[in-house]
Parts: C-alpha cells; structure tokens; sequence
C-alpha cells in the first residue's frame, strides 16, 4: 500500500541554517505529493504541493521536488527564521482513486534558535 | 473566509461514555474529511463525504465510531463506549467543489481524553 516516510526529528537550527527534511514515499501509482505544517496550537496548513514527477513546489522560501527515480520529496530552505518552527509533515495522496484520501508522514518536529 | 471550526476544542471523558465532535466546514465546501492524529504520528483517514453521502470509510473507523453530515454542511463524528485507545486528536477538513480533493483545508481540531 501507499506510505510516507520521513526522517526523525526534532531537528534544532541556528537561524539562518540550511534546512533540509528528507521524506521517501511507497505507491503504486503516480500520486500527488505535498508536505504541511503545524504551527503550535494550530491546524495543519498546506505549505506546497507537486502533482507530477520532476514539478517543484515553493512556499514562503520552502522548495520541494518530485523526484520519481528516488521516490522522495525532500523539504529544503536556504535561511530559516524561528518564526519556521513546527512540525512539518510530508503526505501523499492517490488521484487515481478519487485523491480525497491523504497519507501522511510521522511529522518532523524543527526547533529553531535565535 | 473564517476557516473550518471544530467544536469542542478539548474534552475529557471517562471510559465507556459516548463523546460526539462538531466539525463546521468553511462555507459551500462540498468534500468534508475526518483524520485522527495520535501523539507523535501523522494523521490518519478515517472518513469522507461529499455533500451529505459518506463516500469512504477506513477500517479505523470501528463500530464504536459513527459520522453524519446530513445537510451537507456541518458535521458529526460520535464515538461510543469510549476506550483509552480512543485519546487522540480529531480532525477535520474540508474542500471546495473547483478544487481537487486533496487539497483540503484543516481546523483546529478536537483533543480527546479518556481517562
């Protein structure tokens, strides 16, 4: 069956650090690909999304792209600010049968230190 | 635009009572899901409508767990005989009709304990 998987965290950032949150994924198709985040105290948020392979979503300085040959969708930002964390949660949906059904990942707690 | 609300924000319960959890979607959003999210995992499906059918339903989702949206607009997730195995977050989305289903919209949610 379909499944995400992402790296452990809690990750703890300088600011101003290089952020990288790797995420692999397990389908049978071509599903659509996406990574959300939790604010404390808050519901979860779309942060970017790619629909196909090679597609690269962005976000608020966060990038992410399909990469079908290594079946991963890993998180990436230049210079994160304390204001990023959260946790971020990699997910994946199926649009081949019907797409309302989102799987997610274990989430990445990010710690960021001024 | 005031986002999806769900109602009540919190609730503790003792094992073996039945709980029952509001969930308004943002308005004339057609899809509405329910996800349960325990502590330190992702969350996971557990039921979807568009309009008011339920169209899916996870194997999660026992026999204890009922949910209806009868007007197409708000929804209920009711739990019976509650067990500890039950503490966790509930959660809801929601999804417009000139969107696809998967981008969804998420509320606060709900935190269940039982004790």
């Amino acid at each position: 069956g379909n499944s995400v998987t992402q790296m452990e965290g809690p990750v703890t950032l300088s600011e101003e650090a290089f952020l990288t949150i790797n995420c692999t994924y397990t389908a049978t198709g071509y599903p659509s690909l996406f990574w959300y985040v939790q604010y404390p105290g808050e519901g979860l948020q779309l942060l970017l999304k790619a629909t196909k392979a090679d597609d690269k979503g962005s976000n608020k300085g966060f990038e992410a792209t399909y990469r079908k040959e290594t079946t991963s969708f890993h998180l990436e930002k230049g210079s994160v600010q304390v204001s990023d964390s959260a946790v971020y949660f990699c997910a994946l949906s199926d649009p081949h049968t019907g797409g309302f059904k989102t799987i997610f990942g274990a989430g990445t707690r990010l710690f960021v230190k001024a | 635009d005031t986002g999806v609300s769900q109602n009540p924000r919190h609730k503790i319960t003792k094992r073996g009572q039945n709980v029952t959890f509001r969930c308004d979607p943002i308005s004339e959003h057609n899809r509405l899901y329910w996800y349960r999210q325990t502590l330190g995992q992702g969350p996971e499906f557990l039921t979807y409508f568009q309009n008011e059918a339920q169209l899916e339903k996870s194997r999660l989702l026992s026999d204890r767990f009922s949910a209806e949206r009868p007007k197409g607009s708000f929804s209920t997730l009711e739990i019976q005989r509650t067990e500890q195995g039950d503490s966790a977050m509930y959660l809801c989305a929601s999804s417009p009709r000139y969107e696809q289903p998967d981008t969804q919209y998420f509320g606060p949610g709900t935190r269940l304990t039982v004790l």
